[in-house]
């Protein structure tokens, strides 16, 4: 069993849509939650990051973190084309000093 | 801007041949990545480095090598190639005063084909 999970996807959505990302995780050493958006012929770019439970908001977007239920979300809103990429959720162990990543999930927004 | 430049966008390799995959960051971060990205994968960390001529292993690191003689620059070795490991190679930097939540900056990859 992997230790994260992200819905796989992929998702097409009209612009203007809610969008909501999605990963699970088993180990409850992950301290760091974050996400990074990635474009087609790029590599990821950092995001959001979270540290505690709750939500954590940046104009259109806002991650929530759920560590009793070891659940992170990421929500879109008002999404626009320009949000077509794939999303990485990636989670930080500080005792084991490296990142383990979900597979990503591609999303493309429709005018 | 914090940079990282990888060597190649694309390349084409045959089995059997020795291949190195460059990586620089221009931003003095001391610790570098290296990571292949494969559908239904994800990304995987193949080697990291916290210091120049330090290495440490990742999840994936058989049938690779790392070498990082500078600062800057952190290279991933294919000591001989093989068909599966036709991937997208990602390189990533961290400063260490953000280690405590490494943030990564990544490179725009390599796509390499091993035929």
């Amino acid at each position: 069993q992997k230790e994260v999970e992200q819905d796989p996807g992929p998702l097409s959505v009209p612009e203007g849509a809610i969008v909501s990302l999605n990963c699970t995780y088993s180990n409850s050493a992950f301290q760091y939650f974050m996400w990074y958006r990635q474009y087609s012929r790029k590599g990821p770019e950092l995001l959001m990051y979270t540290y505690s439970s709750g939500n954590k908001e940046d104009g259109r977007f806002t991650a929530q973190v759920d560590k009793s239920s070891k659940y992170i979300s990421l929500f879109i809103r008002d999404s626009q084309p320009s949000d077509s990429a794939t999303y990485l959720c990636a989670l930080y162990n500080t005792n084991a000093g490296k990142s383990t990543f979900g597979d990503g999930t591609t999303l493309t927004v429709k005018p | 801007d914090v940079k990282v430049t990888q060597s190649s966008r694309y390349l084409v390799k045959r089995t059997g041949e020795k291949v190195f995959l460059e990586c620089v960051q221009d931003m003095d971060h001391e610790n570098m990545f290296w990571y292949r990205q494969d559908p239904g994968l994800g990304l995987r960390l193949i080697y990291f480095s916290y210091d120049v001529k330090m290495k440490e292993k990742g999840d994936i690191p058989e049938g690779y090598s790392v070498s990082r003689e500078k600062k800057e620059r952190f290279s991933l070795i294919l000591e001989s190639a093989s068909t599966n490991q036709t991937s997208m190679y990602l390189c990533a930097s961290s400063p260490i005063l953000l280690a405590v939540r490494n943030e990564q900056f990544f490179g725009p990859g390599t796509r390499l084909t091993v035929l």
